[in-house]
């Protein structure tokens, strides 16, 4: 168990619907990172917020946004749906020490099916 | 963009056979990570490497990061099905790129009893 926690752990939609992925990161971390698994596109990082803030952007849709709240959890918000965003969505958590490179603990995952 | 290749994309072993995964850089590594998925599950962290030449173990696995910090070796000593599973590596692009991780395609291995 590395300590991030994910909600839901299955989530099944039709396409144009909207849906809310929730992390947790692990005690004590402050930043928390979105990453995106396909069979075809493999993991990909979608975005990263420290302490509150966007720290990073990867290939990320403007369909999708996220956001952290005060007390740290994270939330991926997707929009617009459609067959391709089905994949699994992992959130990562790290301590988020400025300058060094930082282990990320990922959680379960949520596994995302657009019908 | 940095990219990450592995190979080999998938592997049968022997129960008790020796094995090693490789992981290779287009650019130089800041930092190289080191991770196994069970299938549909979340990614648990083995290893991180940062410094060219270096070498760290735990149990039977051993990852080694070259001394010009574009290359990553995962070697599995004596193989039981419990290391079975996809492992990924994952690099820093550069410092203060914001921490965020590329993946390789990953390597499926199957370790046969």
């Amino acid at each position: 168990d590395s300590g991030v926690t994910q909600t839901p752990k299955h989530l099944i939609t039709a396409t144009g619907q909207r849906v809310t992925l929730r992390c947790s990161p692990r005690s004590g971390d402050l930043s928390v990172y979105w990453y995106q698994q396909s069979l075809d596109q493999g993991l990909q990082f979608l975005i990263q917020y420290y302490n509150g803030e966007e720290r990073a952007k990867g290939n990320i849709l403007e369909r999708f946004s996220a956001q952290q709240f005060p007390d740290l959890h994270s939330e991926l918000n997707l929009s617009s749906l459609e067959l391709g965003d089905s994949a699994l969505y992992f959130c990562a958590s790290s301590s988020g020490t400025s300058g060094s490179v930082d282990t990320q603990y990922f959680g379960p995952g949520t596994r995302l099916t657009v019908l | 963009s940095q990219e990450l290749e592995q190979s080999p994309q998938s592997l049968i072993v022997q129960e008790g056979k020796n094995l090693t995964i490789n992981c290779t850089s287009s650019k130089t590594l800041y930092g190289l990570y080191w991770y196994k998925q069970k299938y549909g599950e979340g990614l648990i962290f083995l290893m991180m490497l940062q410094k060219g030449g270096e070498e760290k173990s735990h149990e039977k696995i051993t990852a080694k990061l070259d001394e010009k910090k574009q290359q990553s070796s995962l070697h599995i000593t004596a193989s039981q099905p419990s290391h079975a599973g996809i492992y990924l590596c994952g690099a820093v692009p550069a410092r203060n790129a914001g921490n965020m991780l590329t993946f390789g395609g990953g390597t499926r291995l199957m370790v046969k009893p």
